[in-house]
């Protein structure tokens, strides 16, 4: 699976879009990408996946780059509630293990 | 909806005692997962079953073990218990393929303290 590379965090005022990026370009063609979320100490939570096309979903939005090595996660009105370590993961949609990297601790500050 | 239920959600245990944790999948789904996140650090996979089969495996120590019986519930036995194995341990469930979105559902975790 393609590794992938985040900010280690980011804030954002509540109420406006959180934009979170991922860069994964060693991405190959079978391999989409994912976004889960943990939330202090919850399980991980899923929110959105796709191959090449943009997707949104009542969670967020995700924008992927035409050549595919990067994305964008979108919350686009974030409360204090999206507070959480965000995750991009790379892999095939056939099943399998995740792979957590880093992720990205977004802050939503009132 | 029915969500992954873990039991316990909390356990203390000395050293080299054993622990066992119970992981019951969402209602039809035939895959489990286990992970375990250490303090400060992210879930890293230990183990999985399909149908009942181990289908992968990753830094899961040899003193640990698991499990999924017949009813799609899974258990992960843990013996020798270290200080090191002091983690929070989840638990993630999915539907059969091609049944729905190819993601993972997780539990509420067990967290683990090995004193």
């Amino acid at each position: 699976d393609a590794k992938t590379t985040q900010p280690p965090s980011m804030d954002c005022a509540e109420g406006r879009a959180a934009n979170l990026p991922c860069n994964h370009s060693t991405i190959s063609g079978n391999e989409y990408v994912y976004w889960y979320r943990q939330i202090h100490s919850q399980g991980p939570q899923y929110i959105i996946h796709g191959l090449k096309n943009n997707e949104t979903n009542e969670m967020a939005s995700l924008i992927i780059t035409e050549d595919r090595k990067s994305s964008t996660l979108i919350l686009p009105h974030a409360t204090l509630r999206d507070t959480a370590v965000y995750y991009c993961i790379v892999r095939r949609n056939q099943g399998g293990k995740l792979i957590f990297g880093q992720g990205t601790e977004l802050s939503v500050k009132p | 909806a029915a969500g992954v239920i873990q039991s316990p959600r909390h356990l203390i245990k000395e050293k080299r005692e054993t622990a066992t944790l119970k992981c019951y999948p969402i209602p039809r789904h035939d895959t489990v997962y286990w992970y375990q996140q250490g303090p400060g650090q992210d879930p890293q996979f230990l183990i999985s079953f399909y149908e009942k089969m181990q289908s992968d495996k990753g830094s899961i120590p040899d003193r640990f073990s698991a499990q999924q019986f017949s009813d799609y519930h899974s258990e992960l036995n843990m013996s020798s218990l270290e200080l090191g194995d002091s983690a929070l341990y989840f638990c993630a469930s999915s539907p059969p393929r091609g049944q729905g979105i190819e993601t993972q559902y997780f539990g509420p975790g067990t967290r683990l303290l090995v004193l």
